[in-house]
């Protein structure tokens, strides 16, 4: 079992639809991810929240839009999307924000995006 | 931008034989860490190396750090089936540059 939680762990949703991922942690950890992977490549970094702030956007486009509404919780919400955009969206955290290349970081099983 | 490459792309061994993965970078960096990844799940932190460090161990694990030919390897002894998985290299800098994930490993384990 991972101590980050994604919900759902699958979704089928078209090119019109508004929907959201939504991520959970109770490590205590103040920096959390999100990440875009694809078959048999490694993890792409989208954006990163410390403190419950966007620290960094990986020129992502504004069809995904972040929020982290409390410390815990991390959500991705999703509109107008592109076939190009399925993948495996996996959220992360890891504990101190300031330096965040320099410890673990946990991932969440991710949620299986498909895009019709 | 990918900073770690990992080397083989991919592996296929028999169960109880070694399996090493090498992982090359050009930058420096402040610490090397390696991630598991089973099929459908999400990485799993196995093992991290600090710059000053030059190996670590973690029960069938051992891990090197060569700063001056800037590469990694990652020595799993005694492999089983559910070694089976994929195998990233991330590296990492102080302050707040995040990881920077190498292309991976895939490692097949055969019973």
């Amino acid at each position: 079992d991972t101590e980050v939680t994604q919900t759902p762990k699958h979704l089928v949703m078209g090119m019109t639809n508004k929907k959201s991922l939504k991520c959970e942690q109770h490590m205590g950890h103040r920096a959390m991810y999100w990440y875009k992977q694809k078959a048999k490549k490694p993890p792409e970094l989208m954006f990163v929240y410390s403190y419950e702030k966007l620290s960094i956007n990986e020129s992502v486009p504004s069809r995904f839009s972040p929020e982290c509404p409390n410390s815990s919780l991390l959500n991705l919400h999703l509109h107008a999307l592109q076939p190009e955009d399925s993948a495996l969206y996996l959220c992360a955290s890891s504990q101190d924000p300031g330096t965040v290349g320099n410890q673990p970081q946990h991932f969440g099983d991710g949620t299986r995006l498909s895009i019709l | 931008s990918q900073q770690g490459e990992e080397d083989p792309q991919a592996l296929s061994i028999q169960e109880g034989e070694n399996a090493t993965m090498n992982c090359s970078y050009k930058t420096s960096i402040n610490n090397l860490q390696w991630y598991r990844q089973n099929s459908g799940r999400g990485l799993v932190h196995l093992i991290l190396i600090r710059s000053n460090e030059r190996e670590k161990h973690s029960g069938r694990l051992r891990v090197t750090l060569d700063t001056s030919k800037k590469s990694s390897s990652l020595l799993i002894t005694a492999s089983r089936a559910a070694d089976t998985a994929s195998y990233f290299c991330a590296t990492g800098n102080s302050g707040n540059t995040p990881l920077v994930f190498g292309k991976g490993t895939r490692l097949s384990v055969i019973a």
